[in-house]
């Protein structure tokens, strides 16, 4: 089983959409949480980290149930500049290097 | 701060040769990791350096390849000889005490070994 698995998708949606892609993750002991993003022939970039309350950002809003080791992204209100693939990434403990999912691609369409 | 550099963006080299990544990390940051990226597998983790002493190299595929980091501002990824396979998006990202574990990555150098 990989480390972080993730629906590759990609999702197309409409402007405006709402969109959710979830993520799961194999090692219970794992500490942090994000969702990075990458545009295409780029470098990834920290999108928003991910708290076990669950945190907001604007349009995004990312969930975290430790006991599914499940990790969510919802996009409201769909933008064009939304389109690029989004990374569920995981820290197994403090210190170690970052594991990525393979990421889900988005496109918002006009 | 101009971000973490990294050097040449594009490289097109003939299989056998050898090939030499380079990377400069922010300013202050005591981590830094290669990646390689494919379509494939994805974001692989190859190396990872804590005050330039590699920490774990589990990630490097064989022999071939290699990384050194002779300071705090500078490392390199070298493969000898390069294969097709090889071909891949190769990532170097560093991350400081003060970040809190949040990775920036560089431009990124695509390679092309035909």
């Amino acid at each position: 089983r990989k480390e972080v698995e993730q629906d590759p998708g990609p999702f197309n949606v409409p402007e405006g959409a709402t969109v959710a892609f979830n993520c799961t993750y194999s090692n219970s002991a794992s500490q942090s949480f994000f969702w990075y993003r990458q545009d295409c022939r780029k470098e990834p970039k920290l999108l928003m980290s991910v708290y076990s309350s669950g945190n907001e950002d604007g349009r995004f809003t990312a969930q975290l149930n430790r006991a599914s080791q499940y990790i969510s992204l919802l996009i409201r209100d769909s933008k064009l500049s939304d389109s690029a693939t989004y990374l569920c990434v995981v820290t197994p403990s403090g210190n170690t290097p970052l594991v990525f999912g393979k990421g889900t691609r988005l496109s918002v369409i006009a | 701060d101009a971000g973490v550099i990294q050097s040449p963006r594009h490289e097109v080299t003939e299989m056998g040769q050898e090939v030499t990544l380079r990377c400069k990390p922010i300013s202050g940051h005591d981590y830094l990791f290669w990646y390689r990226q494919t379509m494939m597998r994805g974001l692989e983790l190859l190396i990872y350096f804590n005050n330039n002493v590699p920490i774990d190299d589990s990630g490097m595929p064989e022999d071939r390849f290699s990384a050194k980091m002779p300071n705090a501002s500078f490392s390199t990824l070298k493969i000898q000889p390069s294969e097709p396979r090889d071909s891949a998006v190769y990532f170097c990202a560093s991350r400081g005490w003060d970040s809190q574990e949040t990775q920036y990555f560089g431009p990124g150098t695509r390679l092309l070994v035909l």
